[in-house]
């Protein structure tokens, strides 16, 4: 069964920051939270993951809240090519990625 | 460096026929694993290769779904005999530990 959920659907306007939040409050101690995305047919892409300390790459911001119940994910500043599905992960027995249904973000122009 | 390739792309087949999918893991990645989304589900676990054995095979539907990865290079997932409900996206992905996952762009399989 997921272990997370999220929006099923956002939109977000070009050049504006987007947060897809995300909960996971069954998550254990050392259980990392990871971001994938999946643009159309393609396969599920690596945006960014953590265990507590919130992280920063050079496609997003990973927020995590203290009681690592839930997290944020942040674009900083979307285009229409971030248009996808985003998935919030749970990673369990150490390399087990489960899924939950994702949220649809559309960018608008 | 080349990502992961999987082949066919798009395979449609009768039920009760075989059909074998491919997984090329990115050079040097040990760990290679096979995921699925059938139809309105969601992207599930299948199985978990370290090198050439098998780690974790607990998310494999039954026994008419066979996982191998000869020599720990490419894997291939044979499903025989097919049966409808085994439509869906077949993913791959691979990681050279257990952080990061690159996965493949899938094998939709379509079974009529």
């Amino acid at each position: 069964d997921a272990k997370t959920t999220q929006p099923t659907s956002m939109d977000c306007a070009e050049g504006r920051a987007a947060n897809l939040p995300c909960n996971h409050s069954t998550i254990s101690g050392n259980e990392y939270v990871y971001w994938y995305r999946q643009i159309h047919s393609q396969g599920p892409q690596y945006i960014i993951h953590g265990l507590k300390n919130n992280e920063t790459n050079e496609m997003a911001s990973l927020i995590i809240t203290e009681d690592r119940k839930s997290s944020t994910l942040i674009l900083p500043h979307a285009t229409l090519r971030d248009t996808a599905v985003y998935y919030c992960i749970v990673r369990v027995d150490d390399y087990k990625l489960s899924f939950g249904a994702g949220t649809t973000v559309t960018v608008r122009a | 460096e080349a990502g992961v390739t999987q082949f066919p792309s798009h395979s449609v087949i009768e039920k009760g026929q075989t059909v074998t999918l491919r997984c090329d893991p990115i050079s040097g990645h040990d760990n290679l694993y096979w995921y699925r989304r059938v139809m309105g589900k969601e992207i599930k676990f299948l199985l978990h290769f370290v090198k050439e054995s098998k780690q974790d095979e607990s998310g494999m539907p039954n026994n008419r779904f066979l996982a191998e990865r000869t020599g720990g290079t490419y894997s291939t997932l044979k499903v025989q005999p097919a049966e409808l409900e085994d439509s869906g996206v077949y993913f791959c992905a691979s990681s050279r530990n257990n952080y990061g996952y690159t996965f493949g762009s899938g094998t939709r399989l379509t079974v009529v």
